[in-house]
């Protein structure tokens, strides 16, 4: 069974970083790649970024570019999210999900629960 | 990057009625080389993560009732609900992968009516 557990959200100020983290079990990691789609309360879904299976090339939105970034390591099954300069609109749901197959193009065939961050002060 | 718009916002449907909800890109997201249409839809319930429906614009997940089916192609995709069920309230999301900059439609919230 495919399982993706987040971790590392919170509570943090305008301006401010996180780091969320993704446990990944129940198949070969290196295989697939991996992405964060938000979700802003009460509202749609909105990818944030990828990675391959071997943790290159990564790919952002242009909401996020330069602020956030996506790394992996396979040795642990682990797909983190470095999130700096934290502005009150990422404000979110953030799911990890898994690609379906190793590629720039994907899909999601499953997802995490998600971990709430929130930009406040 | 491509927009994905869906139609309409919100629709409600009698039990064991037809449900049909409209995607449509900006661009095509049908590829020549394979003759394949990178469009995928998603059902999210309440409080829980979206689910994998149909990928490839028309091919049904593993699970997934028969009463979901999904067609169109270019920049024209349909999600149709054969005959509604009550389990079946949820929002539906389409989503293009033919760019490596993903995007989502918007939303079409299912209820009873």
């Amino acid at each position: 069974e495919v399982l993706l557990l987040e971790s590392g959200g919170g509570l943090v100020q305008p301006g401010g970083s996180l780091r969320l983290s993704c446990a990944a079990s129940g198949f070969t990691f290196s295989d697939y790649g991996m992405s964060w789609v938000r979700q802003a309360p009460g509202k749609g879904l909105e990818w944030v970024s990828s990675i391959r299976g071997s943790g290159s090339p990564t790919f952002y939105a242009d909401s996020v570019k330069g602020r956030l970034t996506i790394s992996r390591d396979n040795s642990k099954n682990m797909v983190y999210l470095q999130m700096s300069s934290l502005r009150p609109e990422d404000t979110a749901l953030y799911h990890c999900a898994r690609g379906h197959r190793d590629s720039d193009y994907l899909y999601f065939d499953n997802w995490g629960q998600g971990i709430l961050v929130t930009v406040s002060s | 990057d491509i927009v994905m718009t869906q139609s309409p916002d919100s629709l409600a449907v009698s039990l064991g009625e037809r449900a049909t909800i409209n995607c449509k890109s900006s661009q095509t997201v049908l590829y020549s080389s394979n003759n394949r249409n990178y469009l995928a839809w998603y059902q999210q319930k309440p409080g829980q993560p979206p689910k994998l429906l149909i990928s490839w614009a028309s091919s049904r997940e593993s699970g997934v009732p028969d009463r979901f089916r999904g067609s169109g192609s270019g920049t024209d995709f349909t999600l149709t609900i054969s005959s509604l069920q009550a389990e079946d309230v949820a929002v539906y999301y389409c989503q293009q992968y033919y760019s490596s900059l993903l995007t989502f439609g918007p939303g079409t919230k299912v209820d009873i009516k």
